[in-house]
């Protein structure tokens, strides 16, 4: 069975930090490139980082570039997304996703407010 | 960036009916090398993530029922829902995976009347 399950999620001030995890199972997460998408309350879905299989190219949406930075460690199944300088408009649930195989974790809610 | 434009943003239905979710793309999402539109279509209900539906705009993932159906080329497509049940309702939105990035449309939210 497929799994991505998200964690590392919060309640942060703006201006602070946070890094998500997405842990993989079910198939070879080493073959595929991995996507980070966010959906803020009520709201569509927004697509933010794309990284390759194999880490050799990183894609950011213009809304985070510069601010968070997406990672992956193939020996452990792990996509990760740094999140700095964290503003209200982050305020979202955040999806780990293998968008090319239709692969969607749960989600994991991060809120930025004072 | 590819723009996706989703009509309509919400639609009242009842059940057994057959409803139509459009979306439009800015460009064409179809490869001249394969012939194949790269456009998904998503369901997501309440609480959950978005689940595939129907990948190369036409190509019924394994497990969905064959009530939804995706058709068109180029710059047009459609969801189709035959005999819409209850379970069914829930928002949908497509998706281009034709370039990067990949981009989704603004949602239609399927509602009972």
């Amino acid at each position: 069975e497929v799994q991505l399950v998200e964690s590392g999620g919060g309640l942060v001030k703006p201006g602070s930090s946070l890094k998500l995890s997405c842990v993989a199972s079910g198939f070879t997460f080493s073959s595929y490139g991995m996507h980070w998408i966010r959906q803020a309350p009520k709201k569509g879905l927004e697509w933010i980082a794309l990284i390759y299989y194999d880490s050799s190219n990183k894609y950011y949406a213009d809304s985070v570039k510069g601010r968070f930075t997406i990672s992956r460690d193939n020996s452990k199944n792990t996509l990760y997304l740094e999140m700095n300088s964290l503003r209200s408009e982050d305020t979202a649930m955040y999806y780990c996703a293998a968008l090319s195989r239709g692969y969607w974790g749960q989600g994991v809610m991060v809120t930025v407010s004072s | 960036d590819i723009v996706m434009t989703q009509s309509p943003s919400s639609l009242a239905v009842s059940a057994g009916e057959t409803v139509t979710i459009n979306c439009k793309s800015s460009q064409s999402l179809l490869s001249s090398g394969n012939q194949k539109n790269y456009l998904a279509w998503y369901q997501q209900k309440p609480g959950q993530s978005p689940k595939l539906l129907i990948y190369l705009a036409s190509t019924r993932e394994s497990g969905v029922p064959d009530r939804f159906i995706g058709s068109g080329s180029g710059t047009d497509f459609t969801l189709t829902i035959s005999s819409v049940q209850a379970e069914d309702l829930a928002d949908y939105y497509c998706q281009q995976h034709y370039s990067y990035p990949p981009t989704f449309g603004a949602g239609t939210k399927l509602e009972l009347k």
